[in-house]
């Protein structure tokens, strides 16, 4: 199993109060992810990482923001929760080079975190 | 609007029968990768198929892209309760030289013993 775990695994927050989610490789991929998954969607890209303190915004960035201060490090904040962002958020890895084909290309998952804002 | 759309969104089958799972867009890929997700874990790759019509076959799962690489497949031979979770489809796209993966809407799939 690739090495890739999220802290905390669960978390119940009040509406307003700064939250942060830590993903933590031990993979040196230069990739991570955030995403949210929520019945019928799927899972959504929030941010990613391209490397150290290098972030691109995903689908649904809106509320949240990321820092990469370390390649093993990603951190996912939610600068004020709202219910709208309970959900179950899972970190991802890939080392998406160029030298590395779609066809072998591979993200591996953390276990998530379930996050509900009262 | 989503960039892949799943269908059906739910199915619950028997033991033994058998399934096919789309996963269709309107947009041509380079590639396109099947996950299973089980209940309480992150999703874990099945397959990656690069070839317009090419057919993967993991054993009972069989994966196809389509010939214009817009869509693929899923077809599950005599399921198996081991096969329930929920059944991902995804592309790698580039932006600005840099990679991010786009998910589909998902199938959750029941097999009942």
């Amino acid at each position: 199993d690739a090495g890739i775990t999220q802290s905390p695994r669960h978390k119940v927050t009040e509406t307003g109060t700064p939250v942060t989610l830590r993903c933590h490789q031990t993979e040196n991929h230069r990739y991570m992810y955030w995403y949210r998954q929520d019945p019928g969607h799927g899972l959504r890209l929030i941010h990613y990482s391209y490397g150290v303190k290098d972030t691109d915004k995903g689908e649904v960035s809106d509320g949240y923001s990321v820092s990469r201060s370390k390649t093993e490090d990603f951190l996912l904040t939610l600068e004020s929760a709202t219910s709208s962002q309970t959900s179950v958020y899972f970190c991802a890895i890939s080392e998406s080079r160029t030298s590395v084909s779609a066809s072998t290309d591979t993200q591996y998952f953390g276990p998530g975190t379930r996050l509900t804002v009262l | 609007t989503q960039l892949l759309e799943q269908s059906p969104q739910f199915l619950s089958i028997q033991e033994g029968e058998n399934l096919t799972v789309y996963c269709n867009s309107s947009s041509v890929f380079s590639s396109l990768q099947w996950y299973r997700q089980e209940p309480g874990e992150g999703p874990v790759l099945l397959v990656t198929v690069v070839t317009g019509g090419e057919v993967k076959k993991l054993k009972r799962l069989t994966f196809q892209f389509g010939d214009a690489r817009k869509d693929s497949s899923l077809h599950i031979t005599a399921a198996q309760p081991g096969d329930t979770g929920l059944y991902l489809c995804a592309v790698r796209r580039i932006t600005s030289g840099t990679y991010k993966y786009i998910f589909g809407t998902g199938t959750r799939l029941k097999v009942l013993a």
